[in-house]
């Protein structure tokens, strides 16, 4: 079965401190691996998503990577607004529906 | 396009009442999804269509749970004889064909049952 194991759980940094969340995975023939952004109250934001290992994108503070067994989100000098809960989730080939982790929860004071 | 609405935003019910939810899509979009969500976890997968027809649900669904999306265009969900374990957030993410380029969510329908 699929899963998809985040962490840390929570996550506290100062403005400016630089760190990674980490997405662990195991998952029978990956077809992509997705990050989204969800701010309290509010649905998922699409981030990223990354298709084969090797792979790296970047979007502002943000940049991810994927290996064959993990995938990493690398917030560079975050600021407070940066803060909310990162999800990420995988989607097998044999399935229509994404498997998402629990979830880091990011708080970046100034 | 304004992205994914849904409707109602928070929705309080007595135990044993039916509810119905309703999920816009983008237009383009021919497929939909429904999750749900619990405080401090990760959606979980509930149902999925492509246009009008219902391809895959989860073995979580319980046969209280029933989604339609006639025509292909808005879906509903509906809880029937609800129970406390079903309070949580309800979303619904629309995509293209293949979901490659990630799933847009609505803001979701909070649901309480009291």
């Amino acid at each position: 079965e699929d899963q998809v194991t985040q962490s840390p759980e929570a996550l506290r940094l100062q403005e400016g401190e630089s760190s990674s969340l980490n997405c662990s995975y195991t998952v029978s023939g990956l077809r992509g691996l997705f990050w989204y952004r969800q701010d309290p109250g509010k649905g998922p934001e699409f981030l990223f998503t990354l298709y084969s290992a090797g792979e790296e994108k970047e979007k502002e503070r943000l940049k991810a990577t994927l290996t064959k067994k993990e995938s990493f989100l690398h917030i560079t000098a975050p600021k407070p607004e940066d803060s909310a809960t990162y999800l990420c989730a995988v989607q097998a080939w044999n399935n229509n529906d994404m498997r998402f982790g629990a979830g880091t929860r990011l708080t970046v004071k100034p | 396009d304004t992205g994914v609405s849904q409707d109602p935003r928070h929705k309080i019910t007595k135990r044993g009442q039916n509810v119905t939810f309703r999920c816009d899509p983008i237009s383009e979009h021919n497929r939909l999804y429904w999750y749900r969500q619990t405080l401090g976890q990760g959606p979980e997968f509930l149902t999925y269509f492509q246009n009008e027809a219902q391809l895959e649900k989860s073995r979580l669904l319980s046969d209280r749970f029933s989604a339609e999306r006639p025509k292909g265009s808005f879906s509903t969900l509906e809880i029937q004889r609800t129970e406390q374990g079903d309070s949580a957030m309800y979303l619904c993410a629309s995509s293209l064909p293949g979901g490659y380029y990630g799933y847009t969510f609505g803001s979701g329908t909070r649901l309480t049952v009291v």
